[in-house]
């Protein structure tokens, strides 16, 4: 299983922008890289996902470099609402066994 | 619009007591999952499914079962509740599997599970 390394918490000001890079070594081939946003007293929720190179979305892109020994997760102009954890996965079925793990995540607290 | 919910949202048990954790999603969702989540730990697997019938053991799943009768619903079972069990339960379901397109896990709102 590729454990993943990340922060354990950040603090940055509104309309920053936040990055959160995640370490992971010893990745495998087939595996991909995800990152969920969870806020006090609910369930996560996805946010973004890559394999190799750069991904944007509406609300966040991850860069991946080429080794994809690591990522980080780009959050454009942070709001209050943007206080969360953030969770970095890698991991891919394989022979039908789950092998995504959560880890402890990163706790973002965006100040006024 | 499709959901998934859990029941009961709290509950408080005795020790040794047999509870039940209701997860019910209407997406019509093939893979089903159960974690828990403590201070510290994050979010740890317990069990997971891949269609009826199907079940499969997560990272923390001693003391816990689960049954797949139907697409929409996974009950999680602790047989015999322990003080150790006290946590957080949170039900997710995705259509496509980890590492492929549409793999997005969809949770529910959580369970707090306090066993006394």
């Amino acid at each position: 299983l590729a454990k993943t390394t990340q922060p354990i918490s950040m603090d940055s000001y509104e309309g920053q922008e936040v990055n959160i890079t995640c370490s992971h070594n010893n990745i495998a081939t087939n595996d991909y890289i995800t990152w969920y946003q969870q806020f006090p007293s609910q369930g996560p929720r996805f946010i973004i996902q890559g394999y190799k190179t750069k991904v944007t979305n509406e609300v966040a892109s991850l860069f991946i470099p080429a080794d994809r020994k690591s990522s980080t997760l780009s959050l454009p102009r942070v709001s209050l609402s943007d206080t969360a954890v953030y969770y970095c996965l890698v991991g891919a079925d394989t022979s039908g066994t789950y092998k995504y793990i959560f880890g402890t995540g990163t706790r973002l607290k965006v100040l006024a | 619009d499709a959901e998934i919910t859990q029941s009961p949202r709290h509950k408080i048990t005795e020790t040794g007591r047999q509870v039940t954790l209701a997860c019910h999603q209407t997406w019509n969702h093939n893979n089903m999952f159960w974690y828990r989540q403590d201070l510290g730990h994050g979010l740890r697997l317990i069990h997971y499914s891949y269609g009826v019938q199907d079940t499969n053991k997560g990272e923390v799943s001693d003391g816990y079962s689960v049954s797949r009768s139907n697409t929409e619903d996974l009950p999680l079972t602790l047989e015999s509740a322990a003080s150790s069990q006290t946590s957080v339960y949170f039900c997710a379901s995705s259509y496509g599997l980890a590492g492929t397109d549409y793999n997005e896990q969809f949770f529910g709102p959580g369970t707090r599970l306090t066993v006394l």
